[in-house]
């Protein structure tokens, strides 16, 4: 079954730490970007991190710049989100998503969300 | 700065059409976009890519009732023959110099 499956969530102080991980079954994880998407309650998606198959490229959103690495391990199938310095602002439901890197019919760059795992909680208080 | 602006609600009854629009910001307008659903507490569900020229490519096993077009700017997402299962959320996402951008989100209510 192609599937993504988030872990690691849970409750932390703020300004602790979390590392969140995303295991892919089903697909040639290799062959895509993966990017983390967080939702906090009741709040819309937001974009946190890209990285691409070799890692050669990582973008971050900016809120998140500085406090959160992303990697990625292709034989073990997995991708990561090491969490620091975190704030009550970070209390979401995580998720992973594969992405589709294209040109379109324009001949612009895209990258897009294919499949999405089922998330993972991260609170954030003391 | 590239923006996505959709109508926060939408409502429609069983068995209708309605159509969802998102618009991109003043000098994006041949960007393709990404439709997602999430259902009450789900996780999203890819719904379709859209280009420019309104061609579009649908995630799998979404049924023939969803369909893309575009016009200028604008992108839009038609759900025809409403059922109860597609109440929920609809986000447009799209992409801009390592920047992944979403939309506000449409609520749509089926009556």
């Amino acid at each position: 079954e192609v599937q993504l499956v988030e872990s690691g969530g849970g409750l932390v102080k703020p300004g602790g730490s979390l590392r969140l991980s995303c295991a892919a079954s089903g697909f040639t994880f290799s062959d895509y970007s993966m990017d983390w998407v967080r939702q906090a309650p009741g709040k819309g998606l937001e974009w946190v991190s890209s990285i691409s198959v070799s890692r050669t490229y990582i973008y971050y959103a900016d809120s998140v710049k500085g406090r959160m690495t992303v990697s990625r391990d292709n034989a073990e199938k997995s991708l990561y989100l090491q969490m620091n310095s975190l704030r009550a602002e970070d209390t979401a439901v995580y998720y992973c998503a594969r992405a589709v890197d294209y040109y379109d019919t324009s001949g612009d760059y895209n990258h897009y969300f294919d499949l999405w795992g089922q998330g993972t909680l991260v609170i954030v208080s003391s | 700065q590239l923006v996505l602006t959709q109508s926060p609600s939408a409502s429609a009854s069983l068995g209708d059409s309605v159509r969802l629009t998102c618009t991109l910001s003043s000098g994006h307008s041949r960007y393709a976009i990404a439709w997602h659903q999430q259902q009450p507490e789900k996780g999203p569900r890819y719904l379709m890519n859209l280009n420019s020229d309104g061609s579009h490519n649908k995630g799998d096993g979404i049924p023939d009732r969803f369909s893309g077009s575009s016009s200028g700017a604008e992108r839009y997402l038609t759900i025809s023959s409403l059922q109860s299962e597609d109440e929920s959320d609809y986000y447009c996402q799209t992409w801009d110099t390592g920047v992944v951008v979403f939309g506000g989100g449409t609520k749509l209510t089926v009556l």
